[in-house]
């Protein structure tokens, strides 16, 4: 089955400390996209890749890195100058930069301790 | 800059009653529209998307959306609730200036009572 996968599902962290959250995709799509749920603030995009090799911050990049060695897998990194880690992270997929479809992973849910 | 607002971050409607969420977008030009549907601690399902032509567009399950210029409105509507449409929905508009990534409205839970 071709899809989105994000791992883990709950993860929790203590502060100070960095984090990893994992994004692999089977489609075959160029474009990734990383977004930051919190409640009653809709979805606000941190990262996205339009290609291999090449990334650019969102709109709440702070806090956060990315790598795109892959073309299947768009890892971020949560790091301990993010201020309020604790979300919900969504990962997504489109054919190409301009596609006018988004495929979304099941989410992974941070909790810092 | 474009930004969209979702009217009503509660709507509660008895099963087999009409379905309305609202949306409403700014843009300098006409945008893509999108309605995504999330069930709890879950990602986002397409419902629907306007991108040119016919403005009535039709979704999964039996939900439709009608995009209007000129109140720069996407309405969600479906005309019977079901109990497994309890979820909660986001409309979403593609930004151009930024090869059409997505900006989302803060959502609208939808709970359906029997």
């Amino acid at each position: 089955d071709g899809g989105i996968t994000q791992s883990p599902k709950y993860l929790f962290r203590k502060e100070g400390q960095n984090v990893t959250l994992s994004c692999e995709q089977n489609l075959n799509h160029d474009a990734m996209y990383w977004y930051r749920q919190d409640p009653g603030q809709g979805l606000r995009l941190i990262y996205y890749s339009q290609i291999v090799n090449d990334f650019q911050k969102g709109d709440i990049a702070e806090g956060y890195s990315v790598s795109r060695e892959k073309k299947e897998s768009f890892p971020l990194t949560v790091t301990s100058a993010q201020k309020n880690p604790t979300a919900f992270y969504l990962c997504a997929s489109s054919i190409s930069a301009g596609s006018d479809e988004q495929f979304f992973g099941p989410g992974t849910r941070l909790t810092v301790l | 800059a474009q930004s969209v607002t979702q009217l009503g971050s509660h709507v509660s409607v008895s099963e087999g009653a009409l379905v309305l969420l609202r949306c409403n977008y700014s843009s300098s030009v006409p945008p893509y529209l999108f309605w995504y549907v999330q069930y709890p601690n879950q990602g986002l399902q397409l419902l629907l998307k306007y991108t040119t032509g016919a403005t009535l567009v039709k979704g999964i399950n039996g939900f439709e959306a009608e995009f209007k210029k000129s109140e720069t409105s996407f309405h969600l509507t479906k005309p019977s609730a079901h109990m497994s449409d309890a979820a909660e929905y986001f409309c979403a508009v593609s930004r151009m200036e930024y090869g059409n990534k997505l900006v989302f409205g803060a959502g609208t839970i939808l709970r359906v009572k029997s």
